[in-house]
């Protein structure tokens, strides 16, 4: 299966503690996105990389949330002293770099489920 | 006020009926646009594109107004399997692509 891929799907944790979340795009995809959703709700922007470099990181993005891509493949998303409102899903899409003649899909994968007690 | 604003759910309709979803960006310079549908437990996947002249794929239709900053999906003839969300997306070319995705409509086609 060459589609984005995502571990782990599932992860409980306490409040307080650290998670880290990896996301593996398809190969040939140098964009590379995270978003958040929470039931009911749209994906939210957190932060996008073009190669190994971040793009732009969300203002709504507490310092407790970081990610990167250090060689331009795949990527980790790291939250610190995690909180009840940090439970989502994130889900990481990936793209190839935006040109006139590209369509702007993201390719979404399955997502990590994180759920904060 | 969020960037992109959908019509609220759920939208529950009778197999064949046409359903219109609406969609509002307040981003004027917003370049691309897009419907993204997602099934209940899953990933968004693109359904389609939306151009300026209007589109039509089967029995899905999107028009876009940019004067109005304004975008709809026209599914005709619902079928049980359209029952999904559906996610209307603006991109922002001067902010290198990123995409913006509204809070979704749910669909529900019922026999």
């Amino acid at each position: 299966d060459t589609g984005v891929s995502q571990n782990p799907r599932h992860k409980i944790t306490k409040r307080g503690q650290n998670v880290t979340f990896r996301c593996d795009p398809i190969s040939e995809h140098n964009r590379l996105y995270w978003y958040r959703q929470t039931l009911g709700q749209g994906p939210e922007f957190l932060t996008y990389f073009q190669n190994e470099a971040q793009l732009e990181k969300s203002r709504l993005l507490s310092d407790r949330f970081s990610a990167e891509r250090p060689k331009g493949s795949f990527s980790t998303l790291e939250i610190q002293r995690t909180e009840q409102g940090d439970s989502a899903m994130y889900l990481c899409a990936s793209s190839p770099v935006r040109t006139a003649l590209s369509t702007g899909e993201l390719f979404f994968g399955e997502g990590s489920r994180l759920t904060v007690l | 006020r969020k960037e992109v604003e959908q019509d609220p759910g759920p939208f529950n309709v009778p197999e064949g009926a046409t359903v219109a979803f609406n969609c509002t960006y307040s981003n004027s310079a917003s370049q691309s646009f897009f419907w993204y549908r997602q099934d209940c437990r899953k990933e968004p996947k693109l359904l389609m594109s939306v151009y300026s002249s209007g589109n039509e794929d089967g029995r899905f239709t999107a028009q876009l107004n940019r004067a109005s900053q304004y975008i709809s999906l026209l599914i005709r003839d619902s079928k049980l399997s359209d029952s999904a969300t559906y996610l209307c997306v603006v991109e922002h070319y001067n902010q290198g692509g990123k995409l913006i995705f509204g809070q979704g409509t749910e669909l529900s086609v019922k026999p």
